[in-house]
């Protein structure tokens, strides 16, 4: 079993559609982070959510960590083929990082 | 200010012989991570590093995998008598010893491919 789940595991939409992904998990996490790795790449940091029920903002994505802190969403407004990629969740439960496996995604002209 | 170094970019070891991966991490980094990741698949934990220290291995198999952050010079990631189930990216990460929950910067990995 995974430490931290995400869903969907795979998703393929049309360029301007919205979508929403999920990271979640049965542990509390002090912080949580989102990366995106793209085909030959390692991943990139998206963003840190730290406090629960925080909700970020970069551009065309949100970023919520639940009250409880055990869970997180990503979700895009008006996707572009640009998003295309790996989406990871990732948390901190001991000293080192756990990641998910991830969410890819596919965006089409 | 130069990002996580990881060489080769890519390495093909024919079974039975050594890998050696080498990852540089930013500079102020002093805590270095490496992961694997295998095709269409997220990233496994391995090892946890810092200067001189091993900290958490809990990730590594206990046969052929061996990694050190000697005080001078990169971090090395060796895997001894390479079987074809090594055959994987392995990315490594740092970060600065008070913000390591906060994010990791990561290489741009080293595939290894095992014939």
């Amino acid at each position: 079993t995974q430490l931290l789940e995400q869903s969907p595991q795979f998703l393929s939409i049309q360029e301007g559609e919205n979508l929403t992904v999920y990271c979640n998990s049965s542990s509390v996490f002090s912080s949580l982070q989102w990366y995106r790795q793209e085909p030959g790449e390692g991943p990139v940091l998206l963003v840190t959510v730290v406090t629960g029920g925080e909700v970020k903002k970069l551009k065309r994505l949100t970023f919520q960590f639940g009250d409880a802190r055990k869970d997180s969403s990503l979700h895009i407004t008006a996707a572009q083929p640009g998003d295309t990629g790996l989406y990871l969740c990732a948390g901190a439960p001991g000293g080192d990082m756990r990641f998910g496996a991830g969410t890819r995604l596919t965006v089409k002209p | 200010n130069a990002g996580v170094m990881q060489n080769p970019r890519h390495l093909v070891r024919r079974r039975g012989q050594e890998a050696r991966l080498r990852c540089s991490p930013m500079k102020g980094h002093s805590h270095v991570y490496w992961y694997r990741q295998l095709p269409e698949e997220g990233l496994k934990f391995m090892v946890y590093l810092q200067k001189e220290n091993i900290i958490d291995e809990s990730g590594m198999p206990k046969e052929r995998f061996s990694a050190e952050f000697p005080k001078e010079g990169p971090s090395i990631l060796r895997i001894q008598q390479v079987v074809r189930g090594d055959s994987a990216a392995y990315f490594c990460a740092s970060s600065p010893p008070t913000t390591g929950h906060y994010g990791y910067t990561f290489g741009s990995g080293t595939r290894l491919t095992v014939v």
